[in-house]
């Protein structure tokens, strides 16, 4: 079964609209929980998150962390063509100290149109 | 110029063939990884390695194999035993220890008719 749930898993709309990306997660021993966005080939970092309740800024993209229900959110706002891609959403878990991957949802595909 | 790159771009196969997928970083990362991302899907880990001469099976391991001989470089070979070859190709590093700052590089899509 799926450990980290993307919602929607598309998204089409204006551009200057706001967004809001769902990501839920179900992982044994919860170390972070990180957001990428992949354009065309490769992901780019967005944010990792720790603690619930900080958000983290950059820009018009922000996003939040709550570890009691087990979700984050990343918001868009004034959306912009160029934020057409899809978001990844994906978690990391282990009992530390290594590198062991990460687990990733299934992203929401998003398209921002003019 | 420090950066993950992975070779070739495009790959076509035959059904039954072994593949050999490249990935190589100069970015001193002690960590690699491999991927594989299918339409509608996200990326889902293969393998991955912390160090030289060792490497884990991620969720998917199955008909694939890797190799880890020298750190800058982490090949993925995938093997005809693998039912659904047909993917796009990810390779990724970080440091030890610092999972969530992952490099990828840009991908190869592996196609097997």
């Amino acid at each position: 079964e799926d450990k980290v749930v993307q919602s929607p898993l598309s998204l089409v709309v204006h551009e200057g609209d706001t967004v809001t990306l769902n990501c839920s997660y179900e992982v044994t021993n919860f170390r972070s929980l990180l957001w990428y966005k992949q354009e065309k080939k490769a992901p780019t970092f967005l944010f990792m998150l720790t603690s619930s309740g900080i958000e983290k800024k950059s820009g018009r993209l922000s996003s939040i962390l709550d570890k009691k229900e087990l979700f984050s959110i990343l918001n868009i706002t004034a959306t912009q063509t160029g934020d057409s891609a899809i978001y990844l959403c994906a978690v990391e878990d282990g009992p530390g100290g290594g590198a062991d991957g990460l687990t990733f949802g299934k992203g929401t595909h998003l398209i921002i149109q003019p | 110029d420090g950066g993950i790159t992975q070779s070739p771009k495009y790959l076509f196969r035959k059904e039954g063939q072994n593949v050999t997928l490249s990935c190589e970083q100069n970015l001193n990362h002690d960590a690699m990884y491999w991927y594989r991302q299918d339409p509608g899907q996200g990326l889902r880990l293969i393998y991955y390695s912390q160090i030289v001469n060792d490497f884990q099976k991620g969720d998917i391991a199955e008909g694939y194999s890797v190799s880890r001989e020298k750190k800058e470089s982490f090949p993925l070979t995938v093997t005809s035993a693998q039912k659904n070859p047909t993917a796009f190709y990810l390779c990724a590093s970080s440091f030890s220890g610092v999972t969530y700052e992952q490099y990828f590089g840009p991908g190869t899509r592996l196609t097997v008719t």
